[in-house]
This record gives structure tokens, sequence and C-alpha cells, in this order.
């Protein structure tokens, strides 16, 4: 089984730098994705780590420490776009399938 | 835009009703997935087809009734709800639903509410 915690709730300023953070417990690792999903909306794919290190794709970053069972999303230069709800998927290596945490939302402000 | 459409977007029925979602994808993927998304809780999987054959069924109540009639067309028959299913249904695809490097993208769900 997988067991996947995030914090729920963070506000930043416009401008600024958040960090959203993922730790995760599952018998066997086999990825970690990064999804944004705006109230109502699909959630869609940011990110994917599955060797240990930092993954940067513009404003947003992804970073993994398998042996913490550890992930961060890092997400610069905040735009008020970027206030979303942030979900870290875990996927399981027996049967490939994702694992969702309950989301972080982040709330950015001016 | 993601490829992957769902119809409708907001459904109210009753618990006596019968209704049916509807999920396209328009990415050439073989495989779908049906999870729900309630207020505070994880995603949950409720079924996944690879090449229309259903390879999973996560101990979902028989009220809900999936069909694939093909790769690109996935629904989700609704029949004698109850209050608590009142949720976000996500419909998702990927290339594949048994590799490593398959990305699942999601369709924008269906807000469904049970009265």
């Amino acid at each position: 089984g997988q067991n996947i915690d995030q914090p729920t709730e963070m506000t930043a300023t416009e401008g600024a730098i958040v960090q959203i953070n993922c730790t995760y417990q599952t018998s066997g690792f086999n990825g970690l994705f990064w999804y944004q999903q705006h109230a109502g909306e699909a959630p869609t794919f940011l990110s994917y780590n599955v060797l240990d290190g930092l993954e940067e794709k513009g404003r947003f970053s992804s970073f993994l420490s398998r042996s913490k069972g550890y992930s961060y999303l890092l997400l610069k230069e905040l735009q008020m776009k970027d206030s979303a709800s942030y979900l870290c998927a875990v996927r399981d290596r027996g049967n490939n399938r994702l694992a969702f945490g309950k989301g972080n939302q982040v709330v950015v402000i001016p | 835009e993601t490829g992957v459409t769902q119809t409708p977007r907001h459904l109210v029925m009753g618990m006596t009703n019968k209704k049916s979602l509807k999920c396209e994808q328009h990415l050439g993927h073989n495989a779908m997935y049906w999870y729900k998304q309630s207020a505070k809780k994880p995603l949950e999987l409720m079924f996944v087809y690879n090449f229309k054959e259903q390879t999973e069924n996560n101990s979902v109540p028989s009220r809900f009734s999936p069909e694939c009639p093909n790769s690109s067309h996935l629904f989700l028959h609704l029949h004698t709800l109850q209050p608590e299913d009142s949720a976000l249904y996500l419909c998702a695809s990927s290339q594949g639903a048994g590799t490593t490097l398959e990305t699942q993208y999601f369709g924008p769900g269906t807000r469904l509410l049970v009265l």
C-alpha cells in the first residue's frame, strides 16, 4: 500500500517562491508525479521524477529523494494564475497505479 | 485543452434516477480511467480499461457500472446512487496502463450531486 502526505494549504505573495512538500511511504516506488488543478478544472501534468535530484521546467522545479520518501515542487516568480491545488501522486511498482495525496491548496495574493 | 473531454460537466440526480457520464479522449491513448474526487480526500481510482478490457475494479459498488466500447470512449453508468456518491468524477487516459513511462491526462470532470 501507499501513504502520501501533503500540507493542506499555504498562502504566498505574487513574485515570491513557494515550496510544496510531499512525503510518501510505499512498498514499491516507480515514479512521482506533480499535477496542478484549478478549481473546477482538470488536473494538468506538471512534472515527473523517478531518479533522485532536481528537474527544472521554467518557473516550476521538482525534487525527489527516494531514500527519504520525499519530494517537493518549487514555484518561482509566483503569479496570480498559480493559485490552485497541487497534487502529488506516487506510482506503485507492482501495478503501475497512481496513488494521490489530498493536494496542497496554494493561494497567491497581490 | 488536455485532449480529454467529459460530459455533462454538472449533473444533479435523485437516488432513483439512472444517468450516464461520458468521456472521450482525442490523444490516441489505449488506457482510460475513472477516478472519484471528494472534498478533502485524495483522488480515488475506480476503474481501469486497457485496450477496451477492464483491468481493474477498485472495490467499487455495483451501482457504478463502467463501459468502454472502444479505446477513445468511456462511460460510467449510474443507478440508485446515494448522497455520499456526490463528488467530482474525473476521467483520464494514458498511452498504456501497464507501462512505466505512462503519464495520465485528465478531463475536466463531471460534478455530480445526488439528492
